[in-house]
């Protein structure tokens, strides 16, 4: 069975807090992971896709890495501010055309 | 505003029912993807589309099915609806040519409610 975790489930900074959790999911068949940013009452949005083993993505103050052979990927947030609150989501796409969703962390930023 | 359409926004029947589910895409792009969001099983990926051709399926029952017209929109039909059908689909579309490596770009969402 496939399964994609996401840890922790929710966490709460303060506004200029530094974060990062994990997604991770089963090392073998890796095609592809995507980080999605999910706000309340709207769509998810995509944040990266990442194919290659060490791969590292960065947009703004959120970056991302990636260890395939591990079966692990890193979301971080510099700098957390309180427009960043919004559910963090993890996709993970096998070779046989299988997308299989994490649950999601879900981080509150206090101003 | 992704650029990704669906309608309706909102939907109400009863079980038994059947309804459609309507996605345009974003210009230019190929591939469609359908999602169901229930409360208890989070985000779940059910079928994509590529160019009209069914590309990959995932955890789609057999009451439902979609298609890819030419002019690249997309229906999902779900037919003898019961109460846990009950959920928000969403659609997705990506240019297509690179996969599921492309970047997907996620409509608003239609909520359905079976009653």
């Amino acid at each position: 069975i496939l399964n994609v975790e996401q840890s922790p489930q929710s966490l709460h900074v303060q506004e200029g807090d530094s974060t990062n959790f994990t997604c991770s999911f089963p090392s073998s068949n890796f095609y592809a992971l995507h980080w999605y940013r999910w706000e309340t009452a709207k769509s998810p949005e995509a944040l990266f896709v990442m194919t290659l083993n060490g791969d590292e993505k960065k947009k703004g103050r959120i970056s991302a890495t990636l260890n395939t052979k591990e079966g692990y990927s890193y979301l971080y947030i510099k700098g957390s501010q309180p427009e960043d609150s919004a559910t963090y989501l993890c996709a993970y796409h096998t070779g046989g055309f299988k997308t299989i969703f994490g649950a999601g962390t879900r981080l509150f930023v206090k101003a | 505003d992704s650029g990704v359409t669906q309608t309706p926004k909102h939907l109400i029947t009863a079980t038994g029912q059947r309804v459609t589910l309507r996605c345009s895409p974003r210009s230019g792009d190929l591939s469609v993807y359908w999602y169901q969001q229930s409360l208890d099983q989070g985000l779940q990926f059910l079928i994509q589309y590529y160019n009209g051709e069914e590309r990959a399926k995932g955890n789609i029952l057999e009451r439902f099915s979609a298609q890819q017209f030419p002019d690249l929109h997309s229906e999902l039909n779900l037919s003898s609806l019961e109460l846990g059908d009950s959920a928000l689909y969403f659609c997705a579309s990506s240019g297509g040519g690179q996969g599921l490596t492309d970047t997907q770009y996620f409509g608003p969402g239609t909520r359905l409610t079976v009653l």
